[in-house]
């Protein structure tokens, strides 16, 4: 079965750097969601879309910026890249409109290097 | 606001013994809880998920867990630990329109 596509799986970068991270959820899953988890930490809800509007944002920087595309695929900016940026970035993507009232499917994360 | 907590950050049982990982949730309306499991270096699989009726749940690989809403709890449960069990155990609470918050997470060690 289709899983959610994260690319690139690693990365790493310069600080002051720009980066670009893109998610492909699972076909005909409209909601999309970012997280980020930092060394030992536990992953940390940044924005979510549905049906290409923003939805619901959490603790995402002001130096990041993420949309969602007509094919649903996002993309999540970071720019100005800190070293506490380093993280593992989770996609995971929903069926059925907002909320995490059904199931919400993870990539296998988008593992950031700032160095 | 909803929140997590996981009091265990980390919890050691030997193989073949009986686990519990405790969660407690704070949710101003009826809670979606789910838990997750995530191995080194992995994404985040869900293990089981409560959105209503029976408390009782039961999840993949051998595990359940049990809704107690007096107790603002969903602790997971295994009757019998695997070796192929280690790993980090996440507990998520959303909303009809909130997305999830995950607790801390409890590092699972399975013993020989």
């Amino acid at each position: 079965a289709a899983g959610v596509i994260q690319s690139p799986r690693h990365l790493i970068k310069e600080k002051r750097e720009t980066a670009t991270l893109k998610c492909y959820p699972i076909p005909r899953h409209d909601t999309v969601y970012w997280y980020q988890q930092g060394p030992g930490q536990d992953p940390q809800f940044l924005i979510s879309f549905y049906e290409k509007m923003q939805s619901d944002k959490g603790s995402i920087p002001d130096r990041f910026s993420a949309q969602q595309f007509s094919d649903y695929h996002s993309e999540l900016n970071m720019s100005s890249l800190e070293l506490g940026d380093s993280a593992l970035y989770f996609c995971a993507s929903s069926p059925e409109g907002t909320g995490s009232n059904t199931e919400a499917f993870f990539g296998q994360g988008t593992r950031l290097t700032v160095v | 606001a909803q929140s997590v907590t996981q009091p265990d950050i980390h919890i050691t049982v030997s193989e073949g013994a009986s686990l519990e990982l405790r969660c407690n949730y704070s949710y101003g309306a009826t809670p979606y809880l789910f838990w997750y499991v995530q191995s080194p270096g992995q994404g985040l699989q869900l293990l089981l998920k409560y959105f209503s009726g029976d408390t009782l749940v039961q999840g993949i690989k051998g595990f359940e867990a049990e809704f107690k809403r007096s107790q603002s709890s969903f602790n997971l449960r295994k009757p019998s630990v695997h070796w192929s069990d280690a790993a980090e155990y996440f507990c998520a609470v959303g909303g009809r329109d909130n997305d999830m918050r995950f607790g801390a997470g409890t590092r699972l060690t399975v013993k020989p």
